[in-house]
């Protein structure tokens, strides 16, 4: 049981380059999210989906697109990337009660 | 969901316990207290939830105020590996459209001496 897991662990971006920050978890949760943080902050919600199919937007969700199409699998893209998005970003799924999380992407676009 | 209040930094000396207190006098009825806590750069570990009964696991007890507008969690023995971001977080349980949301403030630094 691999848990969260998130690839890639590091990235430098271009401005205006795209990518996609993958995203599985083995434990048939319905429920996954992606988080951004940046420095000194807490986590803040970008993207998130209660099941296959279906997304929803969090409290960042601008430059980022999601999709969903297996209970496994939630990947994070990004459109054009900006200095802006330079954060660490974190998936996580969650059982009936807790959150379980990625190790995180770190992510610098100069 | 209801805000909480976290000191910035606490310290605390090997061995002994360390009790991070934790305000939401907004909290409702039917919202539970969670904790979680961030070491370094890791990804955020679930601690302990309650509703209103005090809980205890593993890792830590969670001691809620009768009127449920403060709480404290408790770490009974702590060790230098527990010196991390601890973030008190009030949210709704599984259902409902909050369904799953974590809302992180700043959290309090807990520090472990030896």
């Amino acid at each position: 049981n691999a848990g969260v897991t998130q690839t890639p662990k590091f990235q430098v971006l271009k401005t205006g380059q795209s990518m996609t920050l993958q995203c599985a978890q083995d434990m048939n949760h319905e429920y996954m999210s992606w988080y951004r943080q940046d420095p000194g902050m807490g986590l803040r919600l970008i993207h998130y989906s209660v099941g296959a199919g279906i997304t929803d937007q969090g409290e960042v969700p601008n430059g980022y697109n999601v999709s969903r199409s297996t209970t496994e699998d939630f990947p994070l893209r990004l459109l054009s990337a900006a200095p802006s998005q330079t954060s660490v970003y974190f998936c996580a799924s969650a059982g009936r009660y807790e959150q379980y999380f990625g190790p995180g992407t770190r992510l610098t676009v100069t | 969901d209801a805000k909480t209040t976290q000191p910035p930094s606490m310290d605390c000396a090997e061995g002994r316990a360390a009790n991070l207190p934790c305000n939401h006098s907004t909290i409702s009825g039917n919202e539970y207290v969670y904790w979680y806590r961030q070491i370094h750069s890791q990804g955020p570990q679930y601690i302990i939830h309650g509703l209103k009964n005090n809980e205890t696991n593993e890792m830590a007890s969670l001691i809620i105020t009768e009127d449920r507008k403060s709480s404290t969690l408790i770490l009974p023995h702590a060790t230098l590996r527990d010196t991390a971001v601890y973030y008190c977080i009030v949210r709704l349980g599984a259902g409902g459209t909050s369904y799953g949301k974590l809302t992180f403030g700043q959290g309090t630094i807990l520090t472990v001496h030896p």
